[in-house]
């Protein structure tokens, strides 16, 4: 079964920045195609960015673009989120998701536990 | 880019069968697939529904999803709900280069 664990939130300063990770078990990051997913507390679910490695595609929602960069740390197998210029409503919780390929496109199928990030100063 | 509208609430007995809406505003819902996630309190979110009306392994099957073209909306069904079917559940699809969720349902069971 595969495992995703993120780590690396905590309190950080408007306009700061942070690098989330993810590290999962029983698959390869360099093979795989991964999303970020925030929810902001009491809200919903907000999609931040996907990742597919073997193809070095990556796609940011607009409220991160240019803020924000996934990459992968192929020596560790570790999924991660850098992220800059941090403001207020980027508090969230952040979680890794692993994406499969169904019939037509990549589809969410696995969820990692999350990391809690909180921007305040 | 599109957005997809959920109820904010929806309230049911156990037993009964509750339907979640997710209408797109703008192009056709079955242009790209539908997603549906679970969130239970305190937890992560999990898949149940991918494709518009595929189970993910495990997922029992009280869970069904469905797309209608006519009101341009997918939909989520469980039957015979359970107190623990009691969660937060959200629909996602994709544009260009982009995934979208809707805002959310949260499920009573009582």
């Amino acid at each position: 079964q595969v495992q995703l664990v993120e780590s690396g939130g905590g309190v950080v300063q408007p306009g700061g920045s942070l690098t989330l990770s993810c590290a999962a078990s029983k698959i390869t990051f360099s093979n795989s195609a991964v999303h970020w997913v925030r929810q902001a507390p009491g809200k919903g679910l907000e999609w931040v960015a996907f990742f597919r490695s073997f193809s070095n595609n990556k796609y940011y929602a607009d409220s991160v673009k240019g803020r924000f960069s996934v990459s992968i740390d192929s020596s560790t197998n570790t999924l991660l989120l850098h992220m800059s210029s941090l403001r207020a409503e980027d508090t969230a919780v952040y979680y890794c998701a692993k994406a499969d390929y169904g019939a037509t496109y990549y589809y969410i199928d696995v969820w990692g536990k999350g990391t809690s990030v909180t921007v305040s100063s | 880019n599109f957005v997809l509208t959920q109820p904010h609430s929806v309230s049911e007995s156990p037993g009964k069968t509750a339907i979640i809406s997710c209408t797109r505003s703008i192009g056709s819902i079955a242009s790209n697939s539908v997603q549906w996630f679970q969130q239970r309190p305190g937890s992560s979110p999990t898949t149940l529904i991918y494709e518009n009306d595929r189970r993910l392994s495990g997922v029992p099957d009280r869970f069904s999803g469905s797309i209608d073209s006519s009101s341009n909306s997918a939909s989520l069904t469980i039957s015979g709900l359970e107190t623990e079917d009691e969660a937060d559940y959200y629909c996602q699809s994709y544009g260009v280069s982009s995934w979208v969720f809707g805002g959310g349902t949260k499920l009573t069971v009582l």
